[in-house]
């Protein structure tokens, strides 16, 4: 069993919609980082955090460090946003990734 | 900033050929990572670095070589490239290995055939 779980693996939504990714992980952590891949791009970080909640714009993420689960919101989904949704635990001093939720936002 | 930066984007390799994929950053940081990703699995740590002239393997770093001569550069160096060294790099940076951000490159697509 991987030590980063994430769900769904593929997701197609309509632009519009409220979309939910989710991350349970089965280690201790220091921090979850939630991340973006764009196809054929780089990766960029969206979110690092330890308890409760972050926002950035349409983008929200929480974690629940004592049920060891963390999800990353997006609000009013856009075609743009389509992308690999990474989720990564800091454990203790090495990062563990998920294999990623590809989403595809459709007009 | 530049941020991190890969070099090449895009690379096909002869099996048994070698090659160096670069990796720079601006930001002044201590760490600095390689990982492979390969599809549905998550990315693998290849080879670390917590500052110049150390380095450490990773957990996946039979094949690579890794230097760090200055704190801004991170090269990986791959000797008798396999068909199995097929996958995308990312080279990464951070100011620590604990709780903080991470900074990606780009990401080099290499095929061995």
């Amino acid at each position: 069993k991987n030590e980063v779980e994430q769900s769904p693996q593929n997701l197609t939504a309509q632009e519009g919609e409220f979309i939910t990714i989710n991350c349970s992980y089965s280690v201790g952590i220091s921090a979850l980082h939630w991340l973006q891949q764009h196809p054929g791009g780089g990766i960029v970080s969206l979110f690092m955090l330890s308890s409760g909640k972050k926002k950035h714009g349409r983008l929200i993420a929480t974690i629940n460090i004592q049920e060891k689960h963390s999800s990353l919101h997006i609000t009013a989904s856009h075609p743009r946003d389509s992308a690999v949704y990474i989720c990564a635990v800091q454990s203790p001093n090495k990062l563990i990734f998920g294999t990623g939720t590809l989403l595809a936002v459709q007009p | 900033n530049a941020g991190v930066t890969q070099t090449p984007k895009f690379r096909i390799l002869k099996i048994g050929q070698s090659m160096t994929l670069q990796c720079a950053q601006d930001m002044n940081h201590n760490y600095m990572y390689w990982y492979r990703q390969d599809p549905g699995m998550g990315l693998k740590l290849i080879y670390y670095s917590v500052g110049a002239g150390i380095t450490d393997k990773g957990e996946v770093p039979n094949g690579y070589n890794v230097s760090r001569s200055t704190t801004e550069d991170f090269p990986l160096r791959l000797e008798l490239a396999a068909p199995s060294q097929t996958s995308v790099y990312f080279c990464a940076s951070s100011y620590s290995r604990g709780a903080t951000e991470a900074f990606f490159g780009q990401g080099t697509r290499l095929t061995v055939v």
